[in-house]
């Protein structure tokens, strides 16, 4: 067990670039997570997947942003337009159990 | 909007002194509570979870749930150095749909100084 990985550890990209993140999530893990943070406040739901079939998205979620989880394994979160206001980290999460997450080392996305 | 409230500190405490972590919530049907501690630069980590009112405890951590006044702390006795953290208190919300997923407070800052 590897744990949740994430890629890519870092990201710099020009305001109105499109970016995209990968989560691979522990194997035995049903459920998905992708959250938000930025300094000094907790992580933002962004949006939640059991198995392949994506139940939750936040109102935080534009259209800008769309996830998948294809298979049910890995899963990718697009920005698409990126604006400054998305600089943050974004972390994914994995849980066979509800609340009993296990984080990823997170994507920092710095758009300039 | 459902709420989780916590005090952004920083909680400074001596070594060896009892840390106390206090978080209120708004979602009176909410049914299970976590504590995650947040390194510096790093992701958050799972510490403790709780879902009867009461205590409950493992090794230095005591975690305390108060339904009916919808209050959650975690006590850290014996405080070390290395507790030096952000201690996020998170809530399982019934989102729209059938799912569920945790809702994070902003977190507390502890620092305990030698």
């Amino acid at each position: 067990d590897t744990g949740v990985s994430q890629d890519p550890r870092h990201k710099i990209t020009k305001r109105g670039q499109n970016v995209t993140f990968r989560c691979d999530p522990i194997s035995e893990h049903n459920r998905l997570y992708w959250y938000r943070q930025t300094l000094g406040q907790g992580p933002e739901f962004l949006t939640y997947f059991q198995n392949e079939a994506q139940l939750e998205k936040s109102r935080l979620l534009s259209d800008r942003f769309s996830a998948e989880r294809p298979k049910g394994s890995f899963s990718t979160l697009e920005i698409q337009r990126t604006e400054q206001g998305d600089s943050a980290m974004y972390l994914c999460a994995s849980s066979s159990d509800m609340g009993r997450y296990t984080f990823g080392s997170g994507t920092r996305l710095t758009v300039v | 909007q459902k709420e989780v409230e916590q005090n952004s500190g920083p909680l400074s405490v001596p070594e060896g002194a009892i840390a106390s972590l206090n978080c209120t919530y708004s979602d009176r049907g909410s049914q299970s509570f976590f504590w995650y501690r947040q390194y510096s630069g790093k992701s958050p980590e799972l510490i403790m979870f709780i879902y009867s009112n009461g205590d409950k405890e493992d090794g230095r951590f005591t975690a305390q749930l108060n339904k009916a006044s919808q209050y959650v702390s975690l006590l850290i006795r014996d405080s070390q150095p290395s507790d030096s953290a952000t201690y996020l208190c998170a809530v399982n919300n019934r989102y729209s749909n059938s799912g569920y997923a945790l809702n994070f407070g902003k977190g507390t800052s502890l620092l305990v100084t030698p």
